[in-house]
């Protein structure tokens, strides 16, 4: 089964501050990564989506996709309060099954 | 509004009585998906659907069963539920290839 692989966190961070998130991915030929935020007992929603090696920025949030040793990260810069959730790692592979992290827990603490 | 519909929110049922949660969306997309999610397990792919009338296998499919007659409907039913099925399940759908999936708002389903 092809894994996806996220750091287990929980990560806390003070309001303001960067919050990196890592993710890897056992798929050497996945084509797209997502990142997904979901709050606590709702749908996950789509914050970023990045399909080309490099920096993919939207607003305060930048995805970065290395291909060659199979990561992609979430930065969350100035992060908020409203910022506290748990973040999916999705990957879709050639046959476009996605598969998904377990998933990081951040808390920013005010 | 594009959107994912998903019915009943809330569920409580007891073993082995069968029952069908909906999902409908209307944004035209071809793919569609069960997902459920446990604690410490993540998002699990239970069935998906490329389009009508093609369904196969996710990761974890034993005790599901699911159909897809029309573009817009992709309705999960449980034969017989037992207490291990039990979890939050989402349906999601997306155009095909790699668009980003989009998620209806989930189902709590208890089975006692």
């Amino acid at each position: 089964q092809k894994e996806v692989e996220q750091n287990s966190g929980p990560l806390s961070v003070p309001e303001g501050a960067i919050a990196s998130l890592n993710c890897t991915y056992s798929d050497r030929g996945s084509q797209s990564f997502f990142w997904y935020r979901q709050y606590s007992g709702k749908s996950p929603e789509l914050i970023m989506f990045i399909y080309s090696n490099g920096d993919k920025e939207d607003g305060r949030f930048t995805a970065q996709l290395n291909k060659a040793s199979q990561y992609v990260s979430l930065l969350i810069r100035d992060s908020q309060p409203s910022d506290s959730a748990t973040y999916l790692c999705a990957v879709r592979d050639n046959d476009y099954k996605l598969s998904f992290g377990a998933g990081t827990t951040v808390t920013v603490r005010a | 509004e594009a959107q994912v519909t998903q019915n009943p929110r809330y569920l409580i049922t007891v073993t082995g009585k069968k029952l069908t949660v909906t999902c409908s969306q209307n944004m035209n997309h071809e793919y569609m998906s069960w997902y459920r999610q446990d604690p410490g397990l993540g998002l699990r792919q239970i069935y998906y659907s490329m389009n009508v009338e093609v369904t196969d296998k996710g990761d974890v499919p034993e005790g599901y069963k699911v159909s897809r007659k029309e573009k817009r409907n992709f309705p999960l039913i449980l034969e017989s539920p037992s207490p291990n099925q039990t979890s939050l399940y989402f349906c999601a759908s997306s155009f095909p290839g790699h668009s980003p999936l989009h998620f209806g708002n989930g189902t709590r389903l208890t089975v006692t």
